[in-house]
């Protein structure tokens, strides 16, 4: 299958301070993101869907300035966690697919906001 | 409101016996179901899949059984072997096939013993 990877694998950060997660499609171009949020012993829950050169579709309940997502090329979108807060520590998993076939999922990056 | 419910946590099966992981779901507008399989700190792989339309897809060990009147699907795993032991999460999509946005249940982990 195809194969979806994410940068950082884990990140500890200050309260306050911002971080950017990648999410890269490494042997197809996707047309479709999605970034998925999972707390402990929760099921994973969509955030965004981003599709390339337009602006993220938020889910509700999902702070659009807080969590800023960038789909800049077919291989690439990045979620930005701004003013970070301990309650923002979680797991994201970003999903990617080409023209609605099936979603591969990254490896997930675990955030810790001190 | 959960739209898709897995409500047992946990499952404890002896390796060889059968494994069957329930999903309940309540949005009938869904048409196409998923099951994936999630190791601790990794993102979730694809298992397999359903649509609406049939009632039972098989691939190998594993088989999905749909029961639509119900709103309720299984997964079965025989035999079950220790290295199926992970978190099994239930989705659904409203997309007609296109697994565009996914509503994952919360997981069910199942533990095969030797």
């Amino acid at each position: 299958g195809a194969v979806v990877s994410q940068h950082p694998s884990w990140v500890i950060c200050k309260s306050g301070t911002s971080v950017k997660i990648e999410c890269r499609s490494l042997d197809f171009q996707a047309t479709t993101m999605f970034w998925y949020r999972q707390f402990p012993k929760q099921s994973l829950m969509l955030m965004a869907t981003s599709n390339e050169g337009s602006k993220a579709t938020y889910e509700q309940g999902v702070e659009k300035d807080k969590f800023l997502i960038n789909h800049a090329s077919l291989t690439l979108s990045t979620l930005t966690v701004t003013s970070a807060h301990p309650e923002d520590s979680s797991f994201y998993i970003c999903s990617a697919n080409q023209d609605y076939n099936e979603q591969f999922f990254g490896p997930g990056t675990r955030l810790t906001v001190l | 409101d959960q739209q898709v419910k897995q409500n047992s946590p946990s499952l404890s099966v002896q390796e060889g016996r059968i494994s069957i992981l329930n999903c309940d779901y309540t949005n009938s507008m869904f048409d196409y179901f998923l099951w994936y399989k999630k190791y601790p700190a990794e993102g979730p792989t694809f298992l397999i899949s359903i649509s609406s339309i049939k009632d039972k897809n098989e691939d190998g060990r594993f088989t999905v059984f749909l029961n639509k009147s119900a709103k309720h699907l299984s997964l079965h795993i025989v035999p079950s072997q220790p290295g199926d032991s992970a978190v099994y999460f239930c989705a659904a999509s409203a997309s007609g096939g296109s697994q565009g946005n996914l509503i994952f249940g919360k997981g069910t982990k199942l533990s095969v013993k030797p």
